[in-house]
């Protein structure tokens, strides 16, 4: 099965600053026949399920603002939140899907400084 | 708009059984793999079993294989966790999720607000 290492485990951000987190899978999600990386993050408030973000490591969901981003590819993966603000209060997990079972990292809480 | 409401989740012993549904609307239920997501407190989503558009392929975790069983009902949009032998690991929110067309596994794009078991004597 893959693993996913998600880091730090929590940051303290100031608003309007970057947050930046890191998710790693123990294999590849990158799947050369198409050139995807089968990887998706969400963002969980208390109380809420998660939320879809973004999908094949950088494609945005639609209506999701255009200061979340994700970049990476192969094992290695970055959500940056860009102009932080105080909604963007919540847990961070990565998933991904490339192979059965389909995994959740263990999330970075983003709180602000 | 679409919208997935799970329902059915409670106390109950070790050792015993629950049955949980989940009502979509909104969307084109029959057309979309569908998946069950549980998340015990403080932890990270689990992936626990997924459902083909028509019903006839189910997959399950290694955790709960031969324990749980998943089903649809296409006419009533409806999606149902059978789980039997229930065990205090199997404490948690339990969220049905909707899959994307033409992937077995893929992003969740769409999130029931969970149902709670509690699994406790």
């Amino acid at each position: 099965d893959i693993v996913m290492t998600q880091s730090p485990d929590s940051l303290a951000v100031s608003l309007g600053e970057r947050a930046t987190f890191n998710c790693k899978s123990s294999q590849t999600v990158l799947y050369s026949s198409n050139n995807k990386n089968y990887l998706a993050w969400y963002q969980q408030k208390p109380g809420q399920p998660p939320k879809l973000l973004i999908y094949w490591a950088s494609t945005r969901e639609s209506g999701v603002p255009d200061r979340f981003s994700g970049s990476g590819s192969g094992t290695d993966f970055t959500l940056t939140i860009n102009n932080l603000q105080a909604e963007d209060v919540a847990v961070y997990y990565c998933q991904q899907y490339y192979r059965f079972p389909p995994a959740f990292g263990g999330g970075t809480k983003v709180e602000i400084k | 708009e679409v919208q997935l409401v799970e329902s059915g989740g409670s106390l109950v012993q070790p050792g015993g059984s629950l049955r949980l549904s989940c009502a979509g609307s909104g969307f084109t239920f029959s057309s979309l793999w569908m998946h069950w997501v549980r998340q015990a407190p403080g932890k990270g989503p689990v992936w626990v079993s997924r459902i083909n558009s028509d019903g006839t392929s189910t997959s399950y975790a290694d955790s709960v294989k031969g324990r749980f069983t998943i089903s649809r009902d296409d006419a009533k949009n409806t999606l149902y966790l059978q789980m039997n032998s229930l065990r205090a690991e199997d404490t948690g929110v339990y969220y049905c999720a909707r899959g994307t067309a033409g992937y077995s596994d893929s992003w969740y794009d769409y999130w029931g607000p969970g149902t709670l078991v509690t699994v406790s004597s």
